[in-house]
């Protein structure tokens, strides 16, 4: 079951520009993630925000979350061309502390130099 | 160094065949996942474990089983009960007390049927 779709599906931005990707969920969640993945390989965690808040920061990242309408939008200001990879939101909705997270399909995101 | 391991990165199997892939972790971790990556998608969860000797199915166990023996350890076997086994594998830990509450992913093992 997929819980989250992010959009856009694709973005090619220049370097030096900010990206915008979005992610909407269908229920309630514990939390929200944002993972990293450069092409054939591993995610990396970006950020995790809560259900009780609203707007998170972590260097060139800012992450906001509204749970009025189940969306959450993440933020690359000043993007590098190390940038370019794709980009999953995920949600815990769990009600016992599983862990489990459902995944997005993901935003590519290019950054040309 | 800390982290997850898998291996191998590339693994080719012949219909019929099972095959095991390899998960380790020395995290400390309590927690351990499974999840299949097919191209251009995310990522959906096999099995899942939250405890030595005990785990759960996720979303697409079918075809798929696993072991908790250790806590550093959560192989995933590949059956041949598994029809469409091509993806890449992803095995993710994660702690149980904030902040390490996220999961960590190892770099994966690419499984190729011929």
């Amino acid at each position: 079951s997929q819980q989250g779709e992010e959009d856009p599906q694709a973005l090619s931005i220049q370097e030096g520009e900010n990206a915008t990707m979005n992610c909407s969920y269908k229920t309630s969640i514990n939390n929200l993630q944002w993972y990293r993945q450069n092409s054939g390989r591993g995610l990396v965690h970006l950020i995790l925000i809560r259900s009780n808040e609203r707007e998170k920061h972590s260097g060139r990242l800012r992450v906001t979350l509204d749970t009025s309408k189940k969306s959450s939008s993440l933020l690359i200001t000043a993007s590098r061309a190390a940038d370019t990879a794709s980009y999953f939101c995920a949600t815990d909705t769990g009600s016992s502390n599983t862990g489990k997270l459902i995944f997005g399909q993901g935003t590519t995101l290019q950054v040309k130099p | 160094d800390g982290g997850i391991t898998q291996s191998p990165k590339y693994l080719f199997r012949k219909e019929g065949q099972n095959v095991t892939l390899s998960c380790e972790q020395n995290l400390n971790h309590d927690a351990m996942y499974w999840y299949r990556q097919d191209p251009g998608q995310g990522l959906r969860l096999i099995y899942y474990s939250q405890i030595v000797n005990d785990f759960q199915k996720g979303d697409i166990a079918e075809g798929y089983s696993v072991s908790r023996e250790k806590k550093e350890s959560f192989p995933l076997t590949v059956t041949s009960a598994q029809k469409n086994p091509t993806a890449f594998y992803l095995c993710a830990s994660r702690g149980s007390i904030w902040p390490t509450d996220t999961q960590y992913f190892g770099p994966g093992t690419r499984l190729t049927v011929l």
